[in-house]
């Protein structure tokens, strides 16, 4: 079975400081994908990165960055300087390699609250 | 402009009402999904489309009921809900897969108040 744990509930960080979100995943498969959305409050999810199993680089994209660590079943997300307009729920999810074929959906962790305060 | 969009973005509904939700995506995908999103609870996987054929049906109650008469459209039909079924409602869809890994982009969502 699969299963994303993110344990950071809420996080409160003043602009411009640095913050790290979370993410630990459990799966059996060798082939897989990470993925992250952020859920402003108005309520769609948006999408940021997909990473594959077997692509272990990091990634930067502007103030983001992803971290995967496939020793530590771990793909941590970061922005740097933060800002007020990053204040959001931030989803980590799993994807697993469906042998029969076909779409499947998402495993999402249960999000982390970001608040970045002015 | 988002690519995925659903309609109603808001609604409250009595128990013994009957009304649907509805999703439209124009990014030529094949695969359409309705997740729902309940407070301090993980996103729920509810039901896949593939091809306009259901796929998937997570053990979701007989008074959801799916529609998906074209590769672009989605409805979700709701009667006799009940309170604990108020949530947000977020309809998705990606590429057909015959592997895991195509992106799901999500509509911005319907919430649901039952009353």
């Amino acid at each position: 079975a699969q299963k994303v744990t993110q344990a950071q509930t809420e996080i409160s960080v003043v602009e411009k400081e640095d913050v790290t979100l979370d993410c630990v995943y459990e799966t059996r498969d060798t082939t897989y994908y990470l993925f992250w959305y952020k859920q402003p409050p108005s309520g769609e999810l948006v999408f940021l990165i997909r990473r594959n199993s077997f692509d272990e680089q990091n990634e930067i994209s502007g103030r983001y960055s992803w971290n995967f660590q496939k020793s530590t079943s771990s793909f941590n997300f970061t922005i740097t300087a933060s800002q007020v307009v990053d204040s959001a729920v931030y989803f980590c999810a799993l994807s697993e390699v469906n042998s029969g074929g076909g779409a499947d959906g998402l495993t999402f962790g249960k999000g982390t609250h970001l608040i970045i305060q002015p | 402009e988002t690519g995925v969009t659903q309609t109603p973005r808001h609604l409250v509904m009595g128990m013994t009402n009957k009304k649907s939700l509805k999703c439209e995506q124009h990014l030529g995908h094949n695969a359409m999904y309705w997740y729902k999103q309940s407070a301090k609870k993980p996103l729920e996987l509810m039901f896949v489309y593939n091809f306009k054929e259901q796929t998937e049906n997570n053990s979701v109650p007989s008074r959801f009921s799916p529609e998906c008469p074209n590769s672009s459209h989605l409805f979700l039909h709701l009667h006799t809900l009940q309170p604990e079924d108020s949530a947000l409602y977020l309809c998705a869809s990606s590429q057909e897969r015959r592997s895991s890994g195509n992106t799901i982009y999500f509509g911005e969502g319907s919430w649901l108040t039952v009353v």
